[in-house]
């Protein structure tokens, strides 16, 4: 069964912390995906990456930055969390063209106090 | 560029009645369009997806849509909805270059009386 992995469900940090969140993916696709979902505003992309090394900034990238060293692994970073940070994010990842579906971790609920 | 709007932040129906969640789009050509389902505590899951020919798709769960160029519309459709069904919904359409992202609506919450 395919899988995208993140590596926490929930996690609570405090301000200024730096703040790793990690996703892996086993169906070697090439595009991985960092979304954040906030209550009335659906998801936003913040980052994503077509190939390994590869980043581009989605439309919330602000604060945030990825690190993409392996192909099934895909990063998000927060250099220094704030509480506007507070919110669900969720990694997915699809193979290479327009209309392939998106296969999404279950979320990482991060809290910054 | 290209949006996705869903009017309905949120809707109640009981069990058994029928279902249409609304979802309307703005993109330069024919779209792509898509819907996910997000369970309570899970990821997203396609229902289903449009990007060429007929224009009622078929899904998953007994979900359809119905693709509307003239109305821009993408509306979701289940005839008998169940307990199981209540849940977040999502329309999305692709971003701009052919990266394979996609944009999102704000999602409309479903819930099922019994």
């Amino acid at each position: 069964d395919v899988k995208v992995t993140q590596s926490s469900r929930y996690l609570v940090k405090r301000t200024g912390e730096k703040v790793f969140l990690e996703c892996v993916q086993d169906m070697d696709h090439e595009n991985m995906f960092w979304y954040r979902q906030d209550p009335g505003l659906g998801l936003r992309l913040i980052y994503f990456s077509y190939d390994v090394k590869m980043k581009e900034k989605g439309d919330i990238p602000e604060g945030y930055s990825v690190s993409r060293e392996k192909k099934e692994r895909f990063s998000l970073i927060l250099e220094s969390a704030s509480t506007n940070q507070t919110s669900m994010y969720l990694c997915a990842s699809s193979s290479g063209s327009t209309n392939e579906k998106l296969f999404f971790g279950s979320g990482t609920q991060l809290s910054v106090l | 560029a290209q949006s996705v709007t869903q009017p309905d932040i949120h809707i109640t129906v009981s069990e058994g009645a029928s279902l249409e969640l609304r979802c309307n789009y703005s993109y330069g050509a024919t779209p792509y369009l898509f819907w996910y389902v997000q369970s309570p505590g899970q990821g997203l899951q396609l229902l289903l997806k449009y990007f060429s020919g007929d224009t009622l798709v078929q899904g998953i769960k007994g979900f359809e849509a119905e693709f509307k160029r003239s109305q821009s519309s993408f509306n979701l459709r289940k005839p008998s909805v169940h307990w199981s069904d209540a849940a977040e919904y999502f329309c999305a359409v692709p971003g701009s270059g052919n990266t394979g992202k996609l944009i999102f609506g704000q999602g409309t919450t479903l819930q099922v009386k019994p």
